[in-house]
């Protein structure tokens, strides 16, 4: 199985900072890499798919890079609604994985 | 646009059989533009996928659940399914369906609500 670590964990910040979050791969999954936002007691949303394509209806404050095994998910200028918990998501191969989550608190 | 919803029991004793049913709304299940899969989230914490199945009936399991998970469609009515055997209480969590699209990388661009299962006596 292919694992993800996400990191940190968790983060704090304000709103209209810049936050970076990381995922790394155990091996290389060229760019089948997913970004999910979670608010508690909803399910997840799509933010990020193939690794830095804006998923319909996301705001452009939210991008990602990388390829093979390091990944990131940067969010610009913080609004008060994006203060959630990411996830990412491979499906390179079979089982699909998730990474650990970040919160991203005040 | 797609729609998806579960249903199901919201209480599963211990050792019995947990089965949930996903409706698909907005679009066909038998275009092969989608994996169908089944996630969970245990109380507190982070997401776990159980499987898909593909419109042919090809399945992909979790293999931490592969002894115990069935997942099975029924494009006629638009339904897929869930059957997970011999439950105990770390099978206690959100379930979601959710579509896998083949051209997002098999990213999740469409979730049911969640339906929230307890395992319990």
């Amino acid at each position: 199985d292919i694992q993800l670590t996400q990191s940190p964990s968790s983060v704090s910040a304000s709103v209209g900072d810049s936050v970076t979050i990381t995922c790394r791969a155990s091996q290389g999954i060229s760019t089948w890499l997913a970004w999910y936002q979670q608010k508690a007691g909803k399910a997840p949303n799509l933010l990020i798919f193939a690794a830095s394509r804006l998923h319909s209806g996301v705001p452009s404050r939210f991008s990602g890079r990388g390829s093979g095994t390091d990944f990131t998910l940067t969010i610009s200028s913080l609004q008060p609604e994006d203060f959630a918990t990411y996830y990412c998501q491979q499906a390179n191969s079979f089982p699909v994985t998730f990474g650990g989550g970040t919160k991203v608190e005040i | 646009q797609l729609q998806l919803h579960e249903s199901g029991p919201g209480l599963v004793r211990p050792s019995e059989t947990l089965s949930l049913t996903c409706t698909v709304s907005g679009g066909s299940m038998t275009t092969g533009d989608y994996y169908w899969g089944w996630i969970r989230q245990p109380p507190g914490k982070g997401l776990e996928w159980i499987g898909s199945v593909f419109y042919s009936g090809s399945t992909y399991y979790n293999p931490s659940l592969k002894s115990r998970v069935t997942i099975s469609l029924d494009t006629s009515q638009n339904h897929f399914f869930l059957r997970l055997t011999s439950v105990t209480a770390a099978d206690t969590a959100v379930y979601y369906c959710a579509s896998l699209g083949a051209a997002l990388r098999l990213a999740g661009d469409y979730w049911g609500q969640g339906i929230v299962v307890t395992v319990s006596s």
